[in-house]
């Protein structure tokens, strides 16, 4: 069952600028994730939001989560080329075994 | 760091086929994990398991089995192939639940069922 939906589908944006991706979810939670995937090889895992916290940074990377809202926002600064690829935000469910909700994903394109 | 291996990268096997995948992962989890993932469909969990010898049906496992003899491979079997199954595998581990910790991926199966 589809938990995580991404929004937009696919985003275009220019080397340099930020891209901005969403991801609502419809159960409570023990933490998000977004993952990273190049096409034609395997996801890749960027970060891991608790439920209990609000904001999270990697480098470039800004995740937020608003679980009153059921939403995350996954935020890239400055992007290069090299950012192009698709990201998933998937939710660990509370009481689940481990097993993550994928969304379907943003493809995201950065123009050189 | 964590490393998934799946067996094949590209397989191209026929219809009515028994189809073996493979994965290995060496980081002692107890949780393994897998995948198909189709264009406008994202990732369907097929089977998983947290333990060996321990196995829970996904959203989609018609048409296909599991095996976890060892704690850090998991196979996944198609018992006859159909054209329908052709698509990209994706294999994971984890830690147990609870854990907050992140599932790690293989690079992915490309299957064709011809």
């Amino acid at each position: 069952s589809q938990q995580g939906e991404e929004d937009p589908q696919a985003l275009s944006i220019q080397e340099g600028e930020n891209a901005t991706m969403n991801c609502s979810y419809k159960t409570s939670i023990n933490n998000l994730q977004w993952y990273r995937q190049n096409s034609g090889r395997g996801l890749v895992h960027l970060i891991l939001i608790r439920s209990n916290e609000r904001e999270k940074h990697s480098g470039r990377l800004r995740v937020t989560l608003d679980t009153s809202k059921k939403s995350s926002s996954l935020l890239i600064t400055a992007s290069r080329a090299a950012d192009t690829a698709s990201y998933f935000c998937a939710t660990d469910e509370e009481g689940s075994q481990g097993n993550l909700i994928f969304g379907k994903g943003t493809k995201l394109s950065v123009k050189p | 760091d964590v490393k998934v291996t799946q067996s094949s990268r590209y397989l191209v096997k026929r219809t009515g086929e028994k189809v073996f995948l493979e994965c290995v992962q060496d980081m002692d989890h107890e949780n393994m994990f897998w995948y198909r993932q189709d264009p406008g469909l994202g990732l369907r969990l097929i089977y998983f398991s947290y333990d060996v010898k321990m196995k829970e049906k996904g959203d989609i496992p018609e048409g296909y089995s599991v095996s976890r003899e060892k704690k850090e491979r998991f196979s996944l079997i198609l018992e006859s192939a159909s054209t329908n199954q052709t698509s990209m595998y994706l294999c994971a581990s984890s830690s147990p639940p609870g854990d907050n910790q992140p599932q790690h991926f293989g690079d992915g199966t490309r299957l064709s069922i011809l």
